[in-house]
C-alpha cells in the first residue's frame, strides 16, 4: 500500500548541469501533477499529465524544463541547465480521476541544491 | 488569477491552547476550499475540505467553515497537541479546461510546546 514515492528526496546540482526528478504514481493512479515549492512561497502548479499525455503545462517555465509520464515507469520533471533560482522543493502528486475532483496524493518532495 | 492568503507564520502554542490559523481567498466561480497539512520530512496531505458555501470540513479536531460572504476558510482547534506542530496550507481547487488545479497559500508553521 506505497504512498506516492519521489527519489531522489535530496538532489545537489552545479550550475548548468541537468537534474532528473522522479515521481510514482500510487497503484491505480493515471494523473500525476508536479510542484514547486520556493524558499517562503506556497506550492506552485506546474504541470498536470496522464499517461503518455501533457494534460496542462500552463505552470511551466517555457524554457529548459519539461516532464514526461511514460505508459511504463515514473513520471520525470527534467530540468536542463539549472541555475540558483531553480533550488526549491518539488512536490508531485498523484490521482485517480480526470478532471472533476479526485483528491491528490503527495509525495515527499524532492529538494533541489543548485550551486 | 486565482489566489490564496493565510496568516503568516510561525506560530507557537502551548499545548490545550486554541488555534485559528486565518485564510482568505480570491477566485473565479465557485472553488472548493482545503486545508492540507505537511509533517517534517513527508508530504502533503489533506486534512479536511469544504466544496460549498457554508459547509464546514472537519478532521481530527480540526473544523474550517466555507465562509462565501468573507471569502475566508479559517482554520480551527479548540486543543492543540504536540503531535500537531506541522506546516499548514490553505488551498482552493477550480476545474479549468480538462484540469483541476490547486492553488496554495504560503504555509504557516505551527509548533506546540508541552
Amino acid at each position: 500500500n506505497a504512498g506516492v514515492m519521489q527519489n531522489p528526496r535530496h538532489l545537489v546540482r552545479r550550475r548548468g548541469q541537468e537534474a532528473r526528478l522522479r515521481c510514482s504514481p500510487m497503484k491505480g493512479h493515471s494523473h500525476v501533477y508536479w510542484y514547486r515549492q520556493l524558499p517562503e512561497e506556497g506550492l506552485k502548479f506546474m504541470v498536470y499529465l496522464q499517461k503518455e499525455n501533457i494534460i496542462d503545462e500552463s505552470g511551466m517555465p517555457k524554457e529548459r524544463f519539461s516532464a514526461e509520464f511514460p505508459k511504463e515507469g515514473p513520471s520525470i520533471l527534467r530540468i536542463q541547465q539549472v541555475v540558483r533560482g531553480d533550488s526549491a522543493a518539488y512536490f508531485c502528486a498523484s490521482k485517480q480521476g480526470g478532471q472533476n475532483y479526485n483528491e491528490q496524493f503527495f509525495g515527499p518532495g524532492t529538494r533541489l541544491t543548485v550551486l | 488569477g486565482d489566489s490564496v492568503t493565510q496568516m503568516e507564520g510561525p506560530v507557537t502554542l502551548s499545548e490545550e491552547a486554541f488555534l485559528t490559523i486565518n485564510c482568505t481567498y480570491t477566485a473565479t466561480g465557485y472553488p472548493s476550499l482545503f486545508w492540507y497539512v505537511q509533517y517534517p520530512g513527508e508530504g502533503l496531505q489533506l486534512l479536511l475540505k469544504a466544496t460549498k458555501a457554508d459547509d464546514k470540513g472537519s478532521n481530527k479536531g480540526f473544523e474550517a467553515t466555507y465562509r462565501k460572504e468573507t471569502t475566508s476558510f479559517h482554520l480551527e482547534k479548540g486543543s492543540v497537541q504536540v503531535s500537531d506542530s506541522a506546516v499548514y496550507f490553505c488551498a482552493l481547487g477550480t476545474s479549468g479546461g480538462s484540469n483541476y488545479k490547486l492553488t496554495f497559500g504560503k504555509g504557516t508553521l505551527l509548533t506546540v510546546n508541552p
